[in-house]
């Protein structure tokens, strides 16, 4: 059983460049989540989707995009890399918003240079 | 807004010694509640939650937590660490009235000395 997977697990991008990291689960869950994780700040919302075709913004928004065209993947799209956005990346997932947990991936580890 | 404090961004201890951490919420409605732990270089796993009954629960690892509904409090305990708990702890809350939303505090870490 997978889980949660996320790629790639590390990438260095030039400021300006675009990427897609990609997640994937298969635990047939509805809700899947972006978090990014900032030293000292714990945990920020993205992105999250509440199934098939239905995503909304999280805290943290800006420079990012997302889409959830099956119920397994939820890809995050930077389309100009910021130094901001050096962070390290979580994708989580879970079976329903209320009394359930979420599974995390293993994460990516993004540097904007 | 919803928010998530843990008071303590930095612990230490020593083996043996008991562990307290503290996590505050600011929401008035049902909420369920976790806690996660991250090793280092490693994704967060859960090591506890609570969704409702008895507000004593017990964990993974020997770790339990007491929701105070009175206080808005479901802080984390364990008697005697080891060494092996060196990590970073990170309270959470999903409110019911916003369930698609896991709301994270920024974490405390914990060293613990062999």
């Amino acid at each position: 059983n997978a889980g949660v997977t996320q790629t790639p697990k590390f990438r260095i991008l030039k400021i300006g460049q675009s990427m897609t990291l990609q997640c994937a689960q298969d635990m047939n869950h509805n809700y899947m989540y972006w978090y990014r994780q900032d030293p000292g700040m714990g945990l920020k919302l993205i992105y999250y989707s509440v199934g098939a075709g239905i995503t909304d913004k999280g805290e943290v928004p800006n420079g990012y995009n997302v889409s959830r065209s099956t119920t397994e993947d939820f890809p995050l799209r930077l389309e100009l890399a910021a130094p901001s956005q050096t962070s390290v990346y979580f994708c989580a997932s879970s079976y329903s918003g209320q009394n359930t947990e979420a599974f995390f991936g293993q994460g990516t580890r993004l540097t904007v240079v | 807004a919803q928010s998530v404090s843990q008071h303590n961004h930095h612990v230490i201890l020593s083996e043996a010694a008991s562990l307290e951490l503290g996590c505050n919420y600011s929401y008035g409605g049902t909420v369920n509640l976790f806690w996660y732990v991250q090793y280092p270089g490693q994704h967060l796993q859960l090591l506890l939650k609570y969704f409702s009954g008895d507000p004593l629960v017990k964990g993974i690892k020997g770790f339990e937590a007491e929701f105070i509904k009175s206080k808005f409090s479901f802080n984390l305990r364990k008697p005697s660490v080891q060494w092996s708990d060196t990590a970073e702890y990170f309270c959470a809350v999903t409110p019911y009235s916003s369930a698609s939303k896991i709301i994270f505090g920024s974490g405390t870490r914990l060293s613990i000395r062999p």
